[in-house]
Parts: C-alpha cells; sequence; structure tokens
C-alpha cells in the first residue's frame, strides 16, 4: 500500500532552516511528483510547490521563491523540502502530498491522492 | 494570482443536504478537487475531476460544475461529516501551480 512518512516535529530559532522529509513506500517513486502543502494553525491548506522526481525539476509558489529548495533521493525514495531564513509566521504542519495528474485533451490537472501525516514545525525564539 | 473562493462555512442539520461552493476564473479550464479533513487529520480526497467519487467515498458526496463555480454536494448529512473543506485547482497556464480555497467549516447541528 501506498505510505508517505515524513520526519519528526521540529523546533527552530527565527533566521534558521529546517529540512523536512518524505519517504516513499509502495509505489515507483519516479513516477509521481511530489507536492508540499502547508498549514499555519486554525489556518487553510497553502501549496508550496512541487518536484519531479524522476528529472529533480521543481516548480514552486511564487511566495516561497528564494526561500524553498526541494529536492529527492530517489536511491532511497524520500523527497526533501528545506525552507530557509524562518519566520514565526512559517509555524504550520508540513505535508507531502503524491500527485494523481489528471491529463485530458493536452490539459494536465495536479491533485493529491496520498498526504503523508504531517511534521509540525515551529519557530520560536 | 489565481484565488479560489469559498464560503466560511455552512451549516446543516442531520440528514439534510449540504452544498460548498468554490469559484475560480479557470475553473471552466480546469479541473476541481475536493478534499474532506478533520482536526488534527491530514486531507483526504473526496472528489476529483469535478465531480468523480474516489473508491471508498460514500456515495452521498458529489459533485458538480457550472462555468466558474463548481459545487461539492453532501446528501444525507451525518455528524461524521462535519469536517473542513476544501476545493483546489490548478491555473490555466501549464506550470501545474496549485491552488486551494479557503476552505470551508462544515457544522452539523
Amino acid at each position: 500500500q501506498v505510505q508517505l512518512v515524513q520526519s519528526g516535529a521540529e523546533v527552530k530559532k527565527p533566521g534558521a532552516s529546517v529540512k523536512v522529509s518524505c519517504k516513499a513506500s509502495g509505489y515507483t517513486f519516479t513516477g509521481y511528483y511530489m507536492h508540499w502543502v502547508r498549514q499555519a494553525p486554525g489556518q487553510g491548506l497553502e501549496w508550496m510547490g512541487w518536484i519531479n522526481p524522476n528529472s529533480g525539476g521543481t516548480n514552486y509558489a511564487q511566495k516561497f521563491q528564494g526561500r524553498v529548495t526541494m529536492t529527492r533521493d530517489t536511491s532511497i525514495s524520500t523527497a526533501y523540502m528545506e525552507l530557509s531564513r524562518l519566520r514565526s509566521d512559517d509555524t504550520a504542519v508540513y505535508y507531502c502530498a503524491r500527485d494523481r495528474l489528471d491529463c485530458t485533451n493536452g490539459v494536465c490537472s495536479p491533485h493529491f491522492d496520498y498526504w503523508g501525516q504531517g511534521t509540525l514545525v515551529t519557530v520560536s525564539s | 494570482s489565481y484565488e479560489l473562493t469559498q464560503p466560511p462555512s455552512v451549516s446543516v442539520s442531520p440528514g439534510q443536504t449540504a452544498r460548498i461552493t468554490c469559484s475560480g476564473d479557470a475553473l471552466p479550464k480546469q479541473y476541481a478537487y475536493w478534499y474532506q479533513q478533520k482536526p488534527g487529520q491530514a486531507p483526504v480526497l473526496v472528489i476529483y475531476k469535478d465531480s468523480e467519487r474516489p473508491s471508498g467515498i460514500p456515495e452521498r458526496f458529489s459533485g458538480s460544475s457550472s462555468g466558474t463555480t463548481v459545487t461539492l454536494t453532501i446528501s444525507g448529512v451525518q455528524a461524521e461529516d462535519e469536517a473542513d473543506y476544501y476545493c483546489q485547482s490548478a491555473d490555466s497556464s501549464g506550470t501545474l501551480y496549485v491552488v486551494f480555497g479557503g476552505g470551508t467549516k462544515l457544522t452539523v447541528l
């Protein structure tokens, strides 16, 4: 069965960086894009970007460009999301999510059929 | 930037029908997807491609689309359906740029 298992909770100081991992199992890791989505306490879902595990290509939400880096290690079927220059408003649960891309008539629609359990990142001095 | 707009809250009594709307300019060109999220849990996909239901999702969940608005309908609402619901789509640029609606809290009275 498909599973996405994320690394544990982190506490960081403002200005530091955090790197969250997402280990995939039960499917061919390089066959599906991986996205990262975050959710601040009491707030909605916020998309951060994706990585193509096959090529390593990425696409980041404009809000996070320059601060986020998504990478992968295909040998261990693991995706990573690193966020730098952390601020207090980066406190959130960070999710990885597998993209079950729908492509019809040349139009591709990303969406998420499996999610990790979430990783709480707390930024506090 | 592209946005999807949902009502913040919807309330219904058990057994009634709940309708949650989501509006966005690109919805005529891009499919919409709906997720259910209960407290402390990851989201779960309940509708894909506007109106398809994944296996394991109860038949009372359905979706529809009309122009720039998509609607999630829950018929015969049960107490266990109380949750946050998010619509999701992508912009029409072809870059797979994902957008979520702000979420709707469904309260079962």
